[in-house]
């Protein structure tokens, strides 16, 4: 079974500034895909920035990107200039990739609540 | 728009009094589950299915049914609700095939209060 681990429960950062969320994992598995989703105080579910294990090449939306390390089974998300509007919950998924039954269910951490101060 | 929703978005019930939380989406996708959130636990899946009268069980389907009548439609039931079962419920959908990277679309979520 996979198990993914957020150590952080709650960060802050200042408006402007760049922050880091860590996520570690724990799998067998080679190929799989790693998230990450962000949850304001609506509640809603929103994905950030996926990645694919057999990718080397960090993915980037935006002021969102990944450092994916492999090896290290670490996946953690840098947000650059922080705004107010990334006040939320974030969390950390891991999806393998399969073609049977198990291939769809996404495991999460637990979260890391991030607050954006003015 | 292509979404999914949920109803009730809140519901307040007592022991025992058997429930449904509805949950459709609009975008003919083949895989649809159902997550529960808890403070420090992050989401946990309940139930999922891959299609039409296909389900299966998550990590926590204890307390919990389902049934995959119509594609678009997943309703969670709980027959003899607890207390342990308070907390907001999440339902997802996302195409299948084999690609495992595709996008899931959660629902608004449902606060569930048992008393």
């Amino acid at each position: 079974a996979q198990t993914v681990t957020q150590s952080q429960p709650e960060m802050s950062v200042q408006e402007a500034e760049t922050v880091t969320l860590s996520c570690t994992y724990d799998t067998s598995e080679n190929n799989y895909y790693l998230f990450w989703y962000k949850q304001p105080p609506s509640r809603q579910m929103i994905l950030v920035i996926r990645q694919e294990a057999y990718k080397q090449q960090n993915a980037t939306e935006n002021r969102f990107s990944v450092n994916f390390q492999k090896a290290a089974k670490s996946f953690s998300l840098k947000i650059s200039d922080s705004q107010l509007g990334d006040t939320a919950m974030y969390f950390c998924a891991f999806m393998k990739h399969s073609t049977g039954a198990g291939s769809y269910q996404l495991t999460f951490g637990k979260g890391t609540k991030l607050s954006v101060i003015p | 728009e292509a979404q999914v929703t949920q109803n009730p978005r809140y519901l307040i019930t007592v022991t025992g009094k058997k429930l449904t939380v509805t949950c459709s989406q609009n975008m003919n996708h083949e895989y649809m589950s159902w997550y529960r959130q808890d403070p420090g636990l992050g989401l946990r899946q309940i139930y999922y299915s891959m299609n039409v009268e296909v389900t299966d069980k998550g990590d926590v389907p204890e307390g919990y049914k389902v049934s995959r009548k119509e594609k678009r439609n997943f309703p969670l039931i709980l027959e003899s609700p607890s207390p342990n079962q308070t907390s907001l419920y999440f339902c997802a959908s996302r195409r299948g095939g084999t690609y495992s990277y595709n996008e899931q679309f959660f629902g608004p979520g449902t606060r569930l209060t048992v008393l």
